[in-house]
C-alpha cells in the first residue's frame, strides 16, 4: 500500500517551453502532497505544499508563477514548470501523506528528471 | 526553525559489518517524528525507519535500529549485518504530523563485498 507514482519519469525540453509533471497516489487519497527539488549529490529541498482544493503554499525563494501547482483531486497533484530554462534542470520528487493516518509518514514518488536544453 | 545535520558525507564498510550513521537535529516542538530514508541509485526514496519523539523506546526494523537521544537531539541509525543492497544515500528527516519534512544533507553509504 501507499504507492505514489510520477509521470513522466524523465523529460527533455527546449528552453522557453512549459513542462507538466503529474503526481498520483495510487491506493489512497492524499489531501496533502509535497513537491521537492533535488540537485545532483544534494539533499531534497521542499518547494511547496499542495493541499487538495486550495492554493499551494510555497517555500521562501520559490517562484509561484514559475512553478504552478494544482491539486484538483485527492489523488492527483501537478507541477508545471513554466518557461523552463536550463537552470530549472533538476530532479523533482513528490510525496503524499495519508490523511488522518497514524503513521504521519510521507510516501515518495519515483521522481522526474527534467533536462532543459 | 528546524534543522537536521548529518556530519558524515560518506561512509564505507565491508559486507556483514555493522555501521552507524549520525544525525542531530534542532526543533522547538515537543511532538515530532524522525525518519531515516534511503535513496538508492534508482533515486526512489524509501522509508527505512521512523521514531515518534514521545516514545522512549528505540524503533527497530529487522537489521535497522535507531539510537534516539531526545535530550541530546540525536537520532543515529545502526545497520547490522550490512548487505550490498544497503548501498545508498541515507537521509535523516524531521517532521511534525502531516507537515513538511526537513532533511539532512545525506550520508553516502557504500557496502563493499
Amino acid at each position: 500500500g501507499a504507492v505514489v507514482s510520477q509521470h513522466p519519469s524523465r523529460v527533455i525540453c527546449k528552453s522557453g517551453t512549459s513542462v507538466k509533471i503529474e503526481c498520483r497516489s495510487l491506493d489512497f487519497q492524499a489531501t496533502t502532497m509535497f513537491w521537492y527539488r533535488q540537485f545532483p549529490k544534494q539533499s531534497l529541498m521542499l518547494m511547496a505544499t499542495s493541499n487538495e482544493g486550495s492554493k499551494a503554499t510555497y517555500e521562501q525563494g520559490v517562484e509561484k508563477d514559475k512553478f504552478l501547482i494544482n491539486h484538483a483531486s485527492l489523488t492527483l497533484s501537478t507541477l508545471t514548470v513554466t518557461s523552463a530554462h536550463p537552470e530549472d534542470s533538476s530532479f523533482y520528487i513528490c510525496s503524499a501523506t495519508i490523511p488522518g493516518g497514524a503513521t504521519d509518514t510521507q510516501y515518495f514518488g519515483p521522481g522526474t528528471r527534467l533536462t532543459v536544453l | 526553525a528546524q534543522t537536521v545535520t548529518q556530519s558524515q558525507p560518506e561512509m564505507s564498510v565491508q559486507e556483514a559489518e555493522t555501521v552507524t550513521l549520525s544525525c542531530t537535529y534542532d526543533t522547538s516542538e515537543n511532538n515530532y517524528y524522525l525518519f531515516w530514508y534511503k535513496q538508492p541509485p534508482s533515486r526512489q526514496m524509501i522509508l527505512v525507519i521512523r521514531q515518534e519523539a514521545y516514545k522512549q523506546q528505540n524503533a527497530t526494523e529487522n537489521r535497522f535500529s535507531v539510537n534516539f537521544q531526545k535530550a541530546a537531539k540525536s537520532f543515529s541509525l545502526k545497520i547490522s549485518d550490512s548487505q550490498l543492497g544497503d548501498t545508498a544515500m541515507y537521509f535523516c528527516a524531521l517532521g511534525r504530523g502531516a507537515q513538511k519534512l526537513v532533511f539532512g544533507q545525506g550520508t553516502r553509504l557504500t557496502i563493499n563485498p
